[in-house]
């Protein structure tokens, strides 16, 4: 079965610290992985996804993901947080299914704390 | 423009109420999804809408009843809510064509059910 593991419910950082929050997943196929962040009070913002090619993939405000096939990984990253990251981050997987390609496997979610 | 956008904002509705959700897009997606999140958890798929016909209900009770008017607009209409309903609902659209597809997510209406 499809899953998605984030390993911390909590990571503390301090402001201008790098940052890294993990994901691991279980997959059948080819994974396709996303990172969603959700402020405060607020919907879910697409951050970035890996699909095939390059294992770092860069996306919004600043902050990468390293997909590592062998390590089962997906670890989202900043080199210099913000005290404007502290927010809920979200690790997802296509489930495979047949018939049910539209649907995301959820992580339980990732609180990010940066502290100035 | 990824931009989805849901009215209202929030919403406090009695048990007996009859009440809707709207969500719209103009990305010219054809897939278009209901969650529904409580605070601090994952969001939890409801309806999965694709080329306007109900192509996902996650075994949903029928007091949430969606409908989607047209490629851009998705109702979730309310009626005879519990308390345990109250949530965050998300609206959220992608392309539907591929795996690599994006959901695009809308900012959410906050229900409180009394």
């Amino acid at each position: 079965a499809q899953s998605v593991a984030q390993p911390e419910d909590q990571v503390n950082v301090a402001e201008g610290n790098p940052l890294t929050v993990k994901c691991t997943y279980s997959v059948s196929g080819n994974p396709y992985l996303f990172w969603y962040v959700q402020y405060p009070n607020r919907g879910l913002q697409f951050l970035l996804k890996y699909i095939t090619g390059d294992n770092l993939v860069k996306g919004s405000y600043g902050f990468e993901a390293e997909f590592n096939k062998s390590q089962t990984s997906f670890h989202l990253k900043k080199p210099s947080a913000l005290v404007s990251d502290s927010a809920l981050y979200f690790c997802a997987v296509r489930d495979y299914n047949a018939g049910n390609n539209r649907k995301l496997i959820w992580g339980l979610g990732t609180s990010l704390a940066v502290n100035p | 423009d990824t931009e989805v956008t849901q009215t209202p904002k929030h919403l406090v509705m009695g048990m007996t109420n009859k009440k809707s959700l709207k969500c719209e897009q103009h990305m010219g997606h054809r897939a278009m999804y209901w969650y529904k999140q409580k605070a601090k958890k994952p969001p939890e798929l409801m309806f999965v809408y694709s080329y306007e016909k109900l192509s996902i209900n996650e075994s949903v009770p029928s007091r949430f009843s969606p409908e989607c008017p047209n490629s851009s607009l998705l109702n979730l209409h309310l009626h005879a809510l519990q308390p345990e309903d109250s949530a965050l609902y998300l609206c959220a659209s992608s392309q539907d064509n591929s795996l690599q597809e994006t959901q695009y997510f809308g900012p959410g209406t906050r229900l409180l059910v009394l």
